[in-house]
């Protein structure tokens, strides 16, 4: 069975104090790994999608890196309005071919206090 | 990416009754999706919304319980219908850009179910 894992389930930094979040999955076959933010009370806002294995996409602060397991959100000198819950999904290949199902984690609740 | 809106953005509604979600997009998609998010748990697809033909539904998720239409490629609607306080939920359409296989989530709709 397709699966999801992300870890931790919330974590709390200082402005300024990198960390990474982590996002294990088991899937058939990997069609494509999905991060997303969402903020309270508003649907997830698109981050990156990975492919393959050794990927890596950027985008400000944000840094999300994929291997044949896990796939890692950094985060660099994270500031308050990084605080959002972040998703981790994967898209997978099955014996009928692509499928565009998003198998979501249950995410990680990021707090950065000032 | 895609500018979707979703009417209404919340509501609180009788056991028994039902409520139809209606999600626009501002350019033709192929693909959308319906998906639920329950508190404190990630999201799940509902069903994939099909333009001129019925939507495919996910295992747990049946028609007479959550009909959708997709009369045209930027509208659909998600019926929940006969309603249990076990309905509350957040329903969330998305769209799927191609080439990457993106999808792009709306605001949502937040349901509560007395």
């Amino acid at each position: 069975e397709d699966q999801v894992t992300q870890s931790p389930e919330a974590l709390r930094l200082q402005e300024g104090e990198s960390s990474s979040l982590n996002c294990s999955y088991t899937v058939s076959g990997l069609r494509g790994l999905f991060w997303y933010r969402q903020d309270p009370g508003k649907g997830p806002e698109f981050l990156f999608t990975l492919y393959s294995a050794g990927e890596e996409k950027e985008k400000e602060r944000l840094k999300a890196t994929l291997t044949k397991k896990e796939s890692f959100l950094h985060i660099t000198a994270p500031k308050p309005e990084d605080s959002a819950t972040y998703l981790c999904a994967v898209q997978a290949w099955n014996y009928g071919g692509a499928t565009n199902k998003l198998i979501f984690g249950t995410g990680t609740l990021l707090a950065v206090q000032p | 990416s895609a500018v979707i809106s979703q009417k209404p953005s919340r509501d609180i509604c009788q056991r028994g009754t039902s409520l139809t979600i209606q999600c626009q997009v501002d350019s033709q998609v192929t693909m959308m999706f319906w998906y639920r998010q329950q508190p404190g748990q990630s999201l799940t697809l509902i069903a994939t919304a099909n333009q001129g033909s019925e939507a495919t539904y996910e295992s747990g998720f049946v028609i007479d319980k959550f009909p959708i239409s997709r009369p045209n490629l930027t509208f659909s609607t998600l019926t929940v219908s006969n309603m249990s306080p076990e309905d509350s939920s957040i329903y969330l359409c998305s769209v799927l850009r191609a080439p990457n296989y993106e999808q792009y989530f709306g605001p949502g709709t937040r349901l509560t179910v007395t």
